[in-house]
């Protein structure tokens, strides 16, 4: 079965509003990983947050992490048309496990 | 450097063929995976291939299986090919530090339609 769930399953946006999905996991992880899918291409790595961190920046990328909650959140800030894809969070373990994603549609 | 390269793009075959995909990674990544994306079942993990070894492997029949050659350029095979296999198949290479999987590559992606 799938060790991430993304939450909201879709999520759509004014240009210039930030977006926030979360990721909820169920066993111990090494780390988290957030990837971007435009349609139907290959997945971009976005930004990995290891099990002892707790945020992370990139850019307009703001990842948490809380392994006692086993959560994690994305938000994009200050969201453009070209951020529309799907997010899926991935947990590294003992192996690799891709969440179901959030569909961001960002409207100019 | 050279990303990930799949080849080809786009498949079409029948039912009961076989097929066999191509994955190039990047140079120097020792790890590549396989995934299957579909829009019901999202992405699901085929197998992984370290260093010619098949490392880790998925809840596919025994009708998907792989290889990895020496130069890390991994192939995979579906026989007796079925509607449902109809899918994104995506290809990602890693580096992997001991046990420790830091992140992803991955190409394009190989979309198969079986009729």
């Amino acid at each position: 079965s799938q060790q991430g769930e993304e939450d909201p399953q879709a999520l759509s946006i004014q240009e210039g509003e930030n977006a926030t999905m979360n990721c909820s996991y169920k066993t111990s992880i090494n780390n988290l990983q957030w990837y971007r899918q435009n349609s139907g291409r290959g997945l971009v790595h976005l930004i990995l947050i290891r099990s002892n961190e707790r945020e992370k920046h990139s850019g307009r990328l703001r990842v948490t992490l809380d392994t006692s909650k086993k959560s994690s959140s994305l938000l994009i800030t200050a969201s453009r048309a070209a951020d529309t894809a799907s997010y899926f969070c991935a947990t590294v373990g003992n192996q690799f496990y891709f969440g179901t994603g959030t569909s961001l549609t960002v409207i100019p | 450097k050279a990303g990930v390269t799949q080849t080809p793009r786009y498949l079409i075959k029948t039912r009961g063929q076989q097929v066999t995909l191509s994955c190039s990674p990047i140079s120097g990544h020792r790890s590549v995976s396989w995934y299957q994306q579909t829009p019901g079942q999202g992405l699901q993990f085929l197998f992984e291939y370290f260093s010619e070894t098949q490392r880790n492997k998925g809840n596919f029949p025994g009708r998907f299986s792989g290889r990895q050659f020496s130069n890390s350029r991994s192939e995979m095979n579906v026989s007796t090919l079925e509607l449902g296999d109809s899918a994104l198949y995506l290809c990602a290479s890693s580096l992997v530090l001991g046990t420790t999987n830091y992140g992803y590559t991955f190409g394009s992606g190989t979309r198969l339609t079986v009729v």
